[in-house]
């Protein structure tokens, strides 16, 4: 199956930082991605569908001024968390779609997680 | 508005006996539905999906049912094994939003040897 990466898997900041976190699609070309987040023992929340060279698609709710959200190539989306508080800690996850046609359309493949941390 | 519902948050079966892990939805958009099974502190893996044209689908052990008059799925394990412990979750998408996928809180497995 197709592989998709994120990078770091953790990290940890103090508040009011902003933290990047990188998706990348390893063997496929990821039309869109999307970001999703995590709590403990909860579901995973879809924070924002991101399209390659256009604005993401934040879900109601989502700061889309707070989590930013750059998907400049066909296999690399990065979220920024800005000015990031404790309440911000979380587990981040994306993943990665081929809506383009390609021979994994509409897959959808998930990356390992980013556990951020806000001290 | 939780659109996907897995009511049981935990779940224990014996080796070699059959797990059956329910799922509810609200949302009669929903044409597709899906099954992950996640590690902690890893993203979820896909497992086997239904459209809504079908009622059955099997892939070796794993089978997901789907009821579209009670929006209900089921995904059953047979036989169940140890490595098989994790958390599951359902997962639903509509044919307007391609690719947006809606899930449910997930329920941890426990297979006992």
């Amino acid at each position: 199956g197709a592989v998709v990466s994120q990078h770091p898997s953790r990290v940890i900041c103090k508040s009011g930082t902003s933290v990047k976190i990188e998706c990348r699609s390893l063997d496929f070309q990821a039309t869109t991605m999307f970001w999703y987040r995590q709590f403990p023992k909860q579901s995973l929340m879809l924070m924002a569908t991101s399209n390659e060279g256009s604005k993401a698609t934040y879900e109601q709710g989502v700061e889309k001024d707070k989590f930013l959200i750059n998907h400049a190539s066909l296999t690399l989306s990065t979220l920024t968390v800005t000015s990031a508080h404790p309440e911000d800690s979380s587990f981040y996850i994306c993943s990665a779609t081929d809506t383009g046609g390609g021979p994994l359309y509409n897959e959808q493949f998930f990356g390992p997680g980013t556990r951020l941390t806000v001290l | 508005d939780q659109q996907v519902k897995q009511n049981s948050p935990s779940l224990s079966v014996q080796e070699g006996r059959i797990s059956i892990l329910n799922c509810d939805y609200t949302n009669s958009m929903f044409d597709y539905f899906l099954w992950y099974k996640k590690y902690p502190a890893e993203g979820p893996t896909f497992l086997i999906s239904i459209s809504s044209i079908k009622d059955k689908n099997e892939d070796g052990r794993f089978t997901v049912f789907l009821n579209k008059s009670a929006k209900h799925l089921s995904l059953h394990i047979v036989p169940s094994q140890p490595g098989d412990s994790a958390v599951y979750f359902c997962a639903a998408s509509g044919s307007s939003n391609t690719g947006k996928l809606i899930f449910g809180q997930g329920t941890t497995l426990q297979v006992k040897p």
